[in-house]
């Protein structure tokens, strides 16, 4: 089993959908929990950082359920440009990432 | 805030050439860099983890004496690949963890643009 699981989509939505993607990790220890969003070519920006139970940004909700080891980004109305490839990153305790494979949202016109 | 650069973005070289790639924190001490390569339509991998004053740390696998990590100052580390073969073609990419408890936290990285390494 890898350490961090992402459904690699695509997902292909509406403009103005909902979408919620998973990333399962397979240590309990883990202490925090990353989602990046990333565009073709380019690298890897800073979306939300999960520690406790949750976070919100605006459009943005990510949450983190320990008990099921898994952490969920949910998009709500979306827009063209949140077409990208999503990366959840999981800090095991000693300041290193390890990745998901990316889930891939094309937001459709 | 939290601003990382990377030189150069891209570069072609020939087989067997060594080629030095830079990755600088602007606005902030990084005592933690990090090393990723990413091959196309995959996640990134973690090469090694470079320390501020100390060696180097790197994954299993990956070739200390090939991939050369240098981190002399608390605002630059530098990545040389040495003797570079085409298979090293890649996206590498830097990022540097903010220490300084910027938001709270200690544990965020920040990313560089990249390179774009292609080995003829």
């Amino acid at each position: 089993r890898k350490e961090v699981e992402q459904d690699p989509g695509p997902f292909n939505v509406p403009e103005g959908a909902t979408v919620a993607f998973n990333c399962t990790y397979s240590n309990s220890a883990s202490q925090s929990f990353f989602w990046y969003r990333q565009d073709c070519r380019k690298e890897p920006k800073l979306l939300m950082s999960v520690y406790s139970s949750g976070n919100e940004d605006g459009r943005f909700t990510a949450q983190l359920n320990r008990a099921s080891q898994y952490i969920s980004l949910l998009i709500r109305d979306s827009k063209l440009s949140d077409s990208a490839t999503y990366l959840c990153a999981v800090n095991s305790g000693t300041y290193k990432y390890i990745f998901g494979t990316g889930t891939r949202l094309k937001v459709l016109a | 805030g939290a601003v990382v650069s990377q030189h150069p973005s891209w570069v072609i070289c020939k087989s067997g050439t060594s080629v030095k790639i830079e990755c600088r924190s602007l606005d902030f001490q990084a005592t933690t860099m990090f090393w990723y390569r990413q091959f196309p339509k995959q996640s990134l991998m973690l090469m090694a983890t470079s320390n501020e004053g100390s060696k180097a740390t790197y994954e299993q696998g990956v070739e200390k004496d090939k991939f050369l990590i240098n981190h002399a100052s608390l605002t630059l580390s530098t990545l040389t690949v040495t003797s570079a073969h085409p298979e090293d073609s890649s996206f590498y990419i830097c990022s540097a963890r903010d220490s300084s408890g910027r938001g709270g936290r200690t544990d965020t990285q920040y990313f560089g643009p990249g390179t774009r390494l292609t080995v003829l």
